[in-house]
């Protein structure tokens, strides 16, 4: 079935040092591909999205760029700042032959120290 | 735009007892996910409709959870015989397209 993996469960780091957060998938669909992030007891906002192999997409100083050939969608930012901290997630749905559902890595929490 | 809006916020049950958790999308908006948060399984996918229509259940417990869609402006989740184990946050979620926007979640805790 489909899936999401994240391979970091934790993250810390020093403000000002990039950060990569990795995510790889699998799907029999033509993926969609999402990083929503959660700040402390609030909803999950989505961050970026792709469906476009090989281009890179940015929000807010965050980039990534879906790879289908590796099938992954790793989210960087060049310099973390103390408002990063906060609950990243991968997610997945279709484009077709999906009923739209998306499907959550665990999530990776970023720890931004001074 | 209020956004997705989730009640209660906090819903402390008995172990047996029901609850009944109520989302209200983004006015114009086709379809309402249902989701849970759990730190163990992450964010799980329970159910989900679209222009009031039920199109996948698939991650709903078989036995004691229900939703149901009314009319455009509300779902509902229903559990019944609440166990500990359904202690989570229940995320609701509404789209237009592809991009979900998220409510704030009811955390429920069964006692």
């Amino acid at each position: 079935g489909d899936s999401v993996t994240q391979t970091e469960g934790l993250v810390t780091l020093t403000k000002g040092l990039p950060v990569m957060l990795n995510c790889t998938y699998q799907t029999t669909y033509s993926p969609f591909l999402f990083w929503y992030v959660q700040h402390l007891n609030e909803a999950p906002k989505l961050l970026l999205k792709s469906s476009t192999d090989n281009k890179r997409t940015e929000h807010q100083g965050f980039y990534a760029t879906l790879h289908k050939s590796s099938s992954s969608f790793h989210l960087q930012k060049s310099s973390v700042q103390l408002s990063d901290s906060a609950l990243y997630f991968c997610a997945l749905s279709g484009i077709t032959g999906n009923t739209g559902k998306l499907i959550f890595g665990l999530g990776t929490t970023l720890q931004v120290q001074p | 735009n209020a956004g997705v809006i989730q009640t209660p916020r906090h819903k402390v049950t008995g172990k047996g007892q029901e609850a009944t958790l109520w989302c209200e999308p983004i006015s114009g908006h086709s379809a309402v996910f249902w989701y849970r948060q759990t730190i163990v399984q992450g964010l799980e996918f329970l159910t989900y409709f679209r222009n009031q229509a039920p199109i996948d259940d698939s991650g709903m417990p078989k036995e004691r959870f229900s939703a149901q869609m009314p009319n455009q402006s509300h779902s509902t989740l229903k559990i019944q015989s609440t166990q500990p184990q359904d202690s989570a946050v229940y995320l609701c979620a509404s789209s237009l397209d592809f991009e979900q926007y998220f409510g704030p979640g009811t955390r429920l805790t069964v006692l």
